[in-house]
């Protein structure tokens, strides 16, 4: 089954302790990319890669880090977390181009992290 | 920067309506929009997707246009029903890959 697949759904820490969500697709996308969703701020990207090596920020990137080794993984790191990076987060992936177009993005399920 | 803007924010409607979702985005210059829905603390499912250079896709009870020239885009749910009830987002792609959000339209279906 083609998935974009999130790990850990949910994590409570502390402050500056790092953690890595994890982020694996099977469908050989080349665009992957990591979102935040706030309340009343809708859904903001963080970082997105259109290959492997190659990585972007997007608006809100201060505080992650990411990396793309390999194509279907794409984990995001939070060096030192912080309170303000409690959120809701999401990984999509898409294929680059195909017949027609760029096809559609996939989202996983998401990751809820509270950072105390 | 591409802008995207739905309304209305909320809407409530009666079990077996047909019902339309507005979107409207500021760079006509748009690669492609999708359309998702939300439920509750999940995930983002895929909807429909259309491409810049079509004007309408469909499946099942639900039909989305696209018009670049004004701006808009709209979902269309025909004989609406309680499982219907989430939260939509239009989400409009640039040529950069750079996706842009809508801040959503909850959409509660009542039995």
């Amino acid at each position: 089954e083609a998935q974009v697949t999130q790990n850990p759904r949910y994590l409570i820490t502390v402050t500056g302790k790092k953690l890595t969500v994890t982020c694996s697709q099977n469908m050989n996308h080349e665009y992957m990319s990591w979102y935040r969703q706030d309340p009343g701020l809708g859904l903001r990207q963080i970082y997105y890669s259109m290959n492997v090596e190659v990585t972007d920020k997007g608006d809100v990137p201060e505080g992650y880090k990411v990396s793309r080794k390999e194509k279907r993984n794409f984990p995001l790191i939070l060096e030192s977390p912080s309170p303000n990076q409690t959120s809701l987060y999401f990984c999509a992936s898409s294929l680059g181009s195909s017949p027609g177009g760029e096809g559609p993005q996939h989202f996983g399920d998401g990751t809820r992290l509270s950072i105390l | 920067k591409q802008e995207v803007t739905q309304i209305p924010a909320a809407l409530s409607v009666p079990e077996g309506e047909n019902l339309v979702l507005n979107c409207s985005f500021t760079d006509s210059a748009i690669y492609n929009l999708q359309w998702f829905r939300q439920d509750p603390g999940k995930g983002l499912t895929s909807l429909l997707l259309i491409q810049s250079s079509q004007r309408e896709q469909t499946s099942g009870r639900l039909n989305a246009s696209l018009d670049k020239s004004s701006g808009r885009s709209t979902l269309y749910i025909a004989a609406s029903q309680p499982g219907d009830s989430a939260t939509y987002l239009c989400v409009g792609r640039d040529s950069a890959r750079q996706l842009t959000f809508g801040s959503g339209t909850q959409l509660t279906v009542l039995p």
